[in-house]
């Protein structure tokens, strides 16, 4: 089973809508989370971490559900130029690196 | 949060060559990742590179192939070897930064021919 499991998509979502993208890590060890944006043919670039109250940052809410050993990801307001392909990243107690999912694209369509 | 430089951008190679990627740190770091991107898929961890030791290789990944420097906090190379058309891939660099999270390179897109 992969570390970090993502809904791939795409996700083709219109304008102002709502989109959540969910992630699920399959080692209880993991203690840190984060979601990661990349444009294409870029590098990836660091949305938000995740903690296990939730946290928001303007338009974007993340969770964190430990029990079921998911993150989550909102949208509110999509935008252009959210269209991305986002990562869920984790990492694992006694590791030192990041484990990615493949990543879920998402599209805002005008 | 730190920035790294990483080059070349990208490179067309003949099979069988070798390529060095360079990343550069404008801020002192303890570990290094290099991670490979193929196309469609998300990163995989090659190494993890520690200055004044030999890097530690991730399951699938051996030195021989991916040979690996890290002369001081700031700089690492990677290289590699003997390349096959199945190492065409996007390449990437990467350090820890604090309650940054990880920044990377803007990673280097290999063609191998």
């Amino acid at each position: 089973r992969k570390e970090v499991e993502q809904d791939p998509g795409p996700f083709n979502v219109p304008e102002g809508a709502t989109v959540a993208f969910n992630c699920t890590y399959s080692n209880s060890a993991s203690q840190s989370f984060f979601w990661y944006r990349q444009d294409c043919r870029k590098e990836p670039k660091l949305l938000m971490s995740v903690y296990s109250s939730g946290n928001e940052d303007g338009r974007f809410t993340a969770q964190l559900n430990r029990a079921s050993q998911y993150i989550s990801l909102l949208i509110r307001d999509s935008k252009l130029s959210d269209s991305a392909t986002y990562l869920c990243v984790v990492i694992r107690t006694g590791a030192n690196n990041l484990f990615f999912g493949t990543g879920t694209r998402l599209t805002v369509i005008p | 949060s730190a920035v790294i430089s990483q080059k070349p951008s990208r490179d067309i190679c003949q099979r069988g060559t070798s390529l060095t990627i360079q990343c550069q740190v404008d801020s002192q770091v303890t570990m290094m990742f290099w991670y490979r991107q193929q196309p469609g898929q998300s990163l995989t961890l090659i190494a993890t590179a520690n200055q004044g030791s030999e890097a530690t290789y991730e399951s699938g990944f051996v030195i021989d192939k991916f040979p690996i420097s890290r002369p001081n906090l700031t700089f690492s190379t990677l290289t590699v070897s003997n390349m096959s058309p199945e190492d065409s891939s996007i390449y990437l660099c990467s350090v820890e930064w604090g309650a940054y999270g990880y920044t990377f390179g803007s990673g280097t897109r290999l063609t191998v021919v």
